[in-house]
């Protein structure tokens, strides 16, 4: 079957690091997704990983191993405006995304 | 603003109602999706269209309804709907259904409650 795991809640502080994980069993991989939704609004794409290795955009950070079936998403200098449900996804053999749950993320002052 | 909108944002409706769900992209897309999306649980895809035809029905019930007019008009007809149908219903588009990296552009969702 295809599973898409990844915690359901997490909680940092204003200015850390926070680390989102996201562990995948699909059938087929044509890559990886990560989108943001702040509640009550539409998710965003965050970044899209297909090869192995970290994808770096300003604060927001992209990692992808194909053998391992893991990727992780990492947040650096947290603000406020970064509390929101963080959605991972994958594309497969039949370029349909299968979606995680999503991590609900909350931001302490 | 992503470039695709969804009216209305919020319905309340009753078993014995019928309704219907819009979404516009402006975006010159040529696949749309209806997804719904249940609180902490996967985003389920309901239907997609490719080129206003239908290319995929992941077996939903009849009461669920899509129509697609032309490639940048999605509606989902709702009827004699029941309480867990009660979710946030979002509508997206893509430039391609196929392809590795076919970035999907989300609408707000319209707030389905069914009493």
């Amino acid at each position: 079957g295809q599973n898409i795991d990844q915690p359901t809640e997490m909680t940092a502080t204003e200015g850390a690091i926070v680390q989102i994980n996201c562990t995948y069993q699909t059938s087929g991989f044509n890559g990886l997704f990560w989108y943001q939704q702040h509640a009550g609004e539409a998710p965003t794409f965050l970044s899209y990983n297909v090869l192995d290795g970290l994808e770096e955009k300003g604060r927001f950070s992209s990692f992808l191993s194909r053998s391992k079936g893991y990727s992780y998403l990492l947040l650096k200098e947290l603000q406020m405006k970064d509390s929101a449900s963080y959605l991972c996804a994958t594309v497969d053999s039949n370029y349909q995304l299968i979606w995680g749950a999503g991590t609900k993320l909350i931001i302490k002052p | 603003e992503t470039g695709v909108t969804q009216t209305p944002r919020h319905l309340v409706m009753g078993m014995t109602n019928k309704k219907s769900l819009k979404c516009e992209q402006h975006l010159g897309h040529n696949a749309m999706y209806w997804y719904k999306q249940s609180a902490k649980k996967p985003l389920e895809l309901m239907f997609v269209y490719s080129l206003e035809e239908r290319v995929e029905n992941n077996s939903v019930p009849s009461r669920f309804s899509p129509e697609c007019p032309n490639s940048s008009h999605l509606f989902l007809h709702l009827h004699t709907l029941q309480p867990e149908d009660s979710a946030l219903y979002l509508c997206a588009s893509s430039q391609d259904r196929g392809g590795p990296y076919n970035e999907q552009f989300f609408g707000p969702g319209t707030r389905l409650t069914v009493l």
